[in-house]
């Protein structure tokens, strides 16, 4: 069965500070990889995914992340945060097969002091 | 609909009631999803709608839950004789594209379920 390690599970930050989560996944096979966050009171919005093609991607806000296929990892980064940063933030990933339902990590909560 | 609309929005409950939960996905998505978030356990799937079937409801935690889908729409989750370990927050999503698996999928807002 697939799941999804999400190393940090509380990171506190100062602004300007830059940012790296970590997720790991297990699955051998074809993946598609997303970041979701959930900012206080607000329900979950996509920030960026990866199903094909440069491993590097770019999302909302100045995220981005790297698909590494050797280590299973789908790190999430930001060179400089802000306080409005703070929110809960989730690694998820499914195989690349229609339906098949999404597998998220546990999150990791980003509190960003100004 | 403009977004995913769940209700109620908080739900609470004594121990041992059934209840309903309610998700209306975005107008023309056929693929809805139901996940379940507790604190510090991160999002659980539930069950998988493509349609108004469910090829997949491998997450439903115990007999007491199910879930149905009408008119390729409206989707409800049943929770029977609840315990207190049912109290969560239940999201759901959906997702175009008969659920291709690179779409992203859209959130509700959840229904937060308090059970006493």
């Amino acid at each position: 069965a697939q799941s999804v390690s999400q190393h940090n599970h509380h990171v506190i930050l100062s602004e300007a500070a830059s940012l790296e989560l970590g997720c790991n996944y297990s699955y051998g096979g074809t993946v598609n990889l997303f970041w979701y966050v959930q900012y206080p009171g607000q329900h979950l919005q996509l920030l960026l995914k990866y199903f094909s093609g440069d491993p590097l991607v770019k999302g909302i806000k100045g995220f981005e992340a790297e698909f590494i296929k050797s280590k299973f990892s789908f790190n999430l980064r930001k060179p400089s945060v802000q306080w409005s940063d703070t929110a809960e933030y989730f690694c998820a990933v499914n195989k690349n097969q229609a339906g098949t339902a999404l597998i998220f990590g546990k999150g990791t909560t980003l509190s960003v002091s100004s | 609909g403009a977004g995913v609309s769940q209700s109620p929005s908080n739900k609470v409950t004594e121990k041992g009631k059934d209840v309903e939960l309610r998700c209306d996905p975005i107008s023309g998505h056929t693929a809805l999803y139901w996940y379940r978030q507790s604190l510090g356990q991160g999002l659980e799937f539930l069950i998988y709608f493509q349609g108004n079937s469910a090829p997949d409801k491998s997450g439903l935690p115990s007999d007491r839950f199910s879930a149905e889908r009408t008119g390729g729409s409206v989707s409800t989750l049943t929770i029977q004789r609840t315990q207190q370990e049912d109290s969560a927050v239940y999201l759901c999503a959906s997702s175009t594209i008969k659920g291709a698996p690179n779409y992203g999928y859209t959130f509700g807002s959840g229904t937060r379920l308090t059970v006493v």
